[in-house]
């Protein structure tokens, strides 16, 4: 079974800019989890799919942050503008029903 | 919303000794209990998990414990060995979305 794959591994961007990570879910798993893990910190939950519909976007920052999930299969994580404190792992997890599954992770470097 | 707690933040043992991680989680709608292991540079690695029927489970020398009723839960490492040192992470997840919430790490060094 393919496991869950993201795009790109690492990312080196200008504070100010723009930047999309991407996430192909194992296929089948209806929940997809994108979690931001800052260097010695826990994952930290942004935001929840079940299937293409928001479960919990609690602790996503909207007023920089976006994020979708077309056809309920891949989905896109989207920072505009970035900031210095966005530097951090970002990881998607796709679940079903429970046990998670974790993606290798998108590392982001913000200058 | 859920809040997970998780002690100690790290930890240090002798090979062969065990080590002991303890997570309290507040929402009482919580029903499934993973633990992670992170190694450095790599993605959390799921090694055990629990659920809310359940009160103990064991697999090889890992354990875990759940005492519903004082909302509490902690992962057990016997005879600990140097390729277990990592950091663990323990989560609640809740609902019928699995609502998840991880605790913030405990750092585990096995020393030779």
């Amino acid at each position: 079974e393919a496991g869950v794959a993201q795009s790109p591994r690492y990312k080196i961007i200008e504070k100010r800019q723009s930047v999309a990570f991407w996430c192909n879910p194992i296929s089948g798993h209806a929940t997809l989890y994108w979690y931001q893990q800052i260097l010695g910190q826990g994952p930290k939950l942004l935001i929840q799919f079940q299937n293409n519909g928001v479960v919990d976007d609690s602790q996503l920052p909207k007023d920089r942050f976006s994020a979708e999930r077309l056809k309920g299969v891949d989905s896109t994580l989207k920072i505009q503008p970035a900031k210095l404190e966005d530097s951090a792992v970002y990881l998607c997890a796709s679940s079903y029903p429970t046990e998670q599954y974790f993606g290798p992770g998108t590392r982001l470097t913000v200058t | 919303g859920e809040n997970v707690e998780q002690h100690p933040s790290t930890l240090s043992v002798q090979e062969g000794d065990s080590a002991v991680i303890k997570c309290t989680y507040s929402d009482s709608a919580s029903n499934y209990f993973p633990w992670y292991k992170q190694e450095l540079g790599k993605r959390p690695q799921l090694i055990i998990d629990i659920r809310s029927n359940v009160g103990e489970k064991k697999d090889q020398r890992i354990a875990v414990t759940l005492n519903k009723t004082a909302k509490h839960f902690s992962l057990h490492i016997t005879e600990t060995q140097p390729e277990d040192s990592a950091v663990y992470f323990c989560a609640a997840q809740s609902g019928g979305y699995q609502k998840v919430t991880f605790g913030t790490g405990t750092k585990l060094q096995v020393i030779p």
